[in-house]
């Protein structure tokens, strides 16, 4: 019954290919997250969405882009990957807004190597 | 967007002996939450203290906080072989981000 699932958990690819990852909760959540963690740690947001909407968009190329079919459901396409992409990526969940500053629950992440 | 930082950046200890990390921030929060990552999984929320709270324990987990000087810190006491992983601070914002931990062992 995991939580926060995200799919595949290794994504081996090479450059200039188009790869998607997908996000589910069954938590009853209303906002989603992507994350990335570079090789150094630091985990930055990349997006959010709150009941589908699009709430946060940071400074991501646009070859990134979410898509939230649902409010449970938020997945990362992305296309041309670049070696710079690969990273650990993580999906997450709040019950509330992002304003709410609530507790995060995080899915087990998705290493993308780019080669 | 505010995000913690988390020092020391490494810590090794023996099981049974404390460890203390600390987390600075710059701007005025509302709360601070502490999260712990084991290798090769997600974060997991452990505790989330408030601006008008000092200081809050969990287990063996003892948080506190010093608005005036911008710094939290996190105590595990009786520490175990299980408590080794990386430790993060993150501040409350409408972009919720993160350092880049301190990254504990627990030796046996």
């Amino acid at each position: 019954d995991t939580a926060v699932s995200q799919t595949p958990k290794y994504l081996v690819t090479q450059m200039g290919n188009d790869k998607s990852i997908k996000c589910e909760q069954n938590l009853g959540h209303d906002t989603m997250y992507w994350y990335k963690q570079d090789s150094k740690k630091f985990l930055k947001i990349m997006f959010s969405y709150n009941n589908k909407e699009l709430i946060i968009n940071e400074t991501v190329p646009n070859r990134f882009s979410p898509k939230s079919p649902d409010k449970a459901h938020l997945n990362l396409h992305i296309n041309s990957l670049e070696l710079g992409d690969s990273a650990v990526y993580f999906c997450a969940s709040t019950p509330g807004s992002p304003v709410a500053n609530e507790k995060l629950f995080f899915g087990s992440g998705t290493q993308l190597s780019v080669l | 967007s505010q995000q913690g930082e988390e020092d020391p950046q490494a810590l090794s200890i023996q099981e049974g002996e404390n460890a203390t990390m600390n987390c600075s921030y710059k701007t005025s929060i509302n709360n601070l939450q502490w999260y712990r990552q084991n290798s090769g999984r997600g974060l997991v929320h452990l505790i989330l203290i408030r601006s008008n709270e000092r200081e809050k324990h969990s287990g063996r987990l003892r948080v506190t906080l010093d608005t005036s000087k911008k710094s939290s810190s996190l105590l595990i006491t009786a520490s175990r072989a299980a408590d080794t992983a990386s430790y993060f601070c993150a501040t409350d914002s409408l972009k919720l981000s993160f350092g880049a931990g301190t990254t504990v062992t627990v030796r046996a």
